[in-house]
């Protein structure tokens, strides 16, 4: 079975740091592009980042470049996002996701088709 | 990057078929044919619906259908049943190498 599962998340203070893992089974890993995706309280999805499945590439959002670092260990089959300088608004559950295959490659941009169950991340004082 | 514009809400019967617009412009969702819809239940996390623009991913339901005309991708589901009472997000690749999601759409099932 494909499982993600992400851990890591917690109270951070702003200003603070924090790592997030996300362990992948069932597949073969460094096949795929992998995504995290954050939801803040109450609010829609918001795409954060995005790694290459050799992790050569990486992809950020504007909101994140430059504090956030995506990260992947194929041998491990674990995805890693560092979150530096955090911000109340960085406030969310944070998925990771697998991203499909089409026409027998994986870009982030194709689509994501196995989502972990989220770590949620409080950024507060 | 600003986010694709979704309608807040939508609503039909069972049976009936509903279509969920979004829209972006020429630097996202009309200049590339990635565009992905997600269905999320409460407090769970999001399904994959649609990739690039019209194809299903294997298990999910034929009553489930994407296409794109210009600047706008629209979803497209058929014999509305009470299961598919959720929230429904398109989200599509930009010229900036990112990805934009759009707002959000509410689906009730009357």
């Amino acid at each position: 079975e494909v499982q993600l599962l992400e851990s890591g998340g917690g109270l951070v203070q702003p200003g603070g740091s924090l790592r997030l893992s996300c362990a992948a089974s069932g597949f073969t890993f460094i096949n795929y592009a992998m995504s995290w995706v954050r939801q803040a309280p109450g609010k829609g999805l918001e795409w954060v980042s995005a790694i290459s499945g050799g992790g050569v590439s990486t992809y950020y959002a504007d909101s994140v470049k430059g504090r956030f670092t995506i990260s992947r260990d194929n041998s491990k089959n674990t995805l890693s996002l560092q979150m530096n300088s955090l911000r109340a608004e960085d406030t969310a559950v944070y998925y990771c996701a697998k991203c499909i295959v089409a026409a027998g490659r994986s870009y982030y941009y194709y689509g994501m088709d196995v989502w972990g169950q989220g770590t949620t991340v409080t950024v507060s004082s | 990057q600003s986010a694709l514009t979704q309608p807040a809400s939508v609503s039909g019967s069972p049976g009936q078929s509903i279509t969920i617009s979004c829209t972006g412009t020429s630097g996202d969702l009309g200049g590339y044919n990635y565009v992905s819809w997600y269905q999320q239940h409460p407090d769970k996390a999001p399904k994959l619906m649609i990739y690039e623009v019209s194809n299903r991913p294997s298990g999910v339901s034929n009553r489930f259908s994407g296409s794109k005309s210009g600047n706008t991708a629209s979803l497209t589901i058929s014999g509305l049943q009470a299961e598919d009472e959720a929230d429904y997000y398109c989200t599509s690749y930009t010229t900036s190498t990112t990805l934009v999601f759009g707002g959000g759409t509410k689906l009730t099932v009357l």
